[in-house]
């Protein structure tokens, strides 16, 4: 049973719109969770992360929000350039053991 | 740059053949992880090392062994290649420590990945 879930396999944005990708997870005990971007031929890179202990975090354009009740968590980046295309996965850790991934999300940019 | 090789970057090999894939570091990180990469499954651990000589399984070990005799190089091998190996193989050490209140972290970063065809 997947324990990280990203639902939309795929979102198209124009540039300068808002991006918004989402993520749920099943277990309560996650508190850690990451967001990492991958480009096609490369390993993926770690672009910004959260504590349970917050429920939002910035780095310039990308700010993640964390619902724990709902078991949410979502990646906002205001604004989208074509450079942001690629597939973007969340991942969960519980005490700092291993990371449980999502499927993944292919974002594209157009301009 | 977490300063992560992966070696070979590219292979091809026919069923039944053993292969080797080699992931070094240069920062004597302790935790080192491998992984693989296919379309719909986003990415899956296979094993992890927490010291030299100290691995363990991961979702998806079968058909997979890995060795770690030394800090720097985490090696996985397929003892006889099948098809369904085929995929992009990621290996990743992670950073990890107090995040504030009673949560930790652990952050991962990755090599560049070797893309394994099995015919």
């Amino acid at each position: 049973d997947q324990q990280v879930k990203q639902n939309s396999p795929s979102l198209s944005v124009q540039e300068g719109r808002i991006s918004i990708l989402n993520c749920d997870y099943t277990n309560s005990m996650f508190d850690y969770f990451l967001w990492y971007k991958k480009y096609p031929a490369e390993g993926p890179t770690f672009l910004i992360s959260i504590s349970s202990i917050k429920d939002k975090n910035e780095d310039g354009r990308f700010t993640v929000f964390l619902n724990k009740s709902a078991k949410h968590l979502s990646l906002h980046i205001v604004p989208s350039q074509p450079g942001d295309s690629a597939v973007y996965f969340c991942a969960a850790s519980e005490a700092g053991t291993a990371l449980i991934f999502g499927k993944g999300t292919t974002l594209s940019v157009s301009s | 740059d977490a300063g992560i090789t992966q070696s070979p970057r590219h292979k091809v090999t026919e069923t039944g053949t053993p292969v080797t894939l080699r992931c070094h570091q240069t920062e004597n990180h302790r935790y080192m992880y491998w992984y693989r990469q296919d379309p719909g499954h986003g990415l899956r651990l296979i094993h992890y090392s927490y010291g030299v000589k100290d691995t363990d399984k991961g979702e998806v070990s079968d058909g997979y062994s890995v060795s770690r005799s030394k800090t720097e190089d985490f090696l996985l091998t397929l003892e006889s290649a099948t098809s369904s190996q085929t995929s992009v193989y990621f290996c990743a050490i992670s950073v990890t420590g107090l995040a504030g209140g009673a949560s930790s972290y652990n952050e991962q970063f990755f090599g560049p990945g070797t893309r394994l065809t099995v015919l």
